[in-house]
């Protein structure tokens, strides 16, 4: 089976554009979550969606959203980007909300550097 | 407020040997789910190993265990037999109701031939 698939793995942006990372989850998961990691930080919380509902968010500006199409994959959106955002990007999925301690499965991330 | 630390920035141990990565956590939940995830340059993040807050037992997975102590709010992580391919970054995690999952600074670990 699968794992967690994202796309693109890697890119560059300028400060002020727009960028948009892609998920899909295991099959069979229907929470897909979303974290930023900064060069040697630990990953930082930023949305979790089950459902297709936003069902957690993290301490991020409104410029990041997210959502959650019918067959579970997941879009990051950030908007007006900073210097700041360069990050690795995970995406994670598990099998449903309900299912607290279920095993969160990372896929291999996206990188963007913003210049 | 959930927070989980790891006080060892950086870890050298020699292959074969034994080391143990220490994480303290902080929660006013009383059920929570506690993981150890690996990641290597790949950047991948794999579980180690999970433990239920609620299992006194502590988790084995092959050459890793945990020692888990509730009251001290206390998970560490063994490796024994140390691999050159247990050289990762290594972090330790905590939720409580899969909304999101708390990860720590990470360890180093580096294993030498």
């Amino acid at each position: 089976d699968a794992g967690v698939t994202q796309s693109p793995t890697h890119l560059i942006k300028t400060r002020g554009q727009h960028v948009t990372l892609r998920c899909s989850p295991i099959s069979g998961h229907k929470s897909v979550s979303w974290y930023q990691q900064v060069l040697g930080q630990g990953p930082q919380f930023i949305f979790q969606y089950y459902e297709k509902e936003e069902r957690g968010r993290g301490n991020f500006p409104d410029r990041f959203s997210a959502r959650q199409f019918p067959n579970y994959s997941s879009e990051l959106n950030v908007n007006a980007l900073l210097l700041g955002d360069s990050a690795l990007y995970l995406c994670a999925s598990s099998l449903g909300r309900e299912n607290v301690g279920n095993t969160i499965y990372f896929g291999e991330g996206s990188w963007l550097t913003v210049v | 407020a959930q927070t989980v630390t790891q006080s060892q920035p950086e870890m050298s141990v020699q292959e074969a040997e034994t080391v143990t990565l220490s994480c303290t956590y902080d929660t006013s939940e009383s059920n929570y789910y506690l993981f150890w995830y690996k990641q290597p340059p790949s950047r991948q993040m794999i579980l180690v190993i999970r433990q239920e807050a609620y299992k006194q037992q502590n988790a084995t997975e092959n050459r890793f265990s945990v020692n888990f102590q509730k009251a001290a709010k206390s998970f560490s992580l063994k490796i024994s037999d140390s691999q050159l391919g247990d050289t990762a970054m290594y972090f330790c995690a905590f939720t409580y109701n899969n909304n999101d999952m708390r990860f720590g600074a990470g360890t180093r670990l580096t294993v030498k031939p």
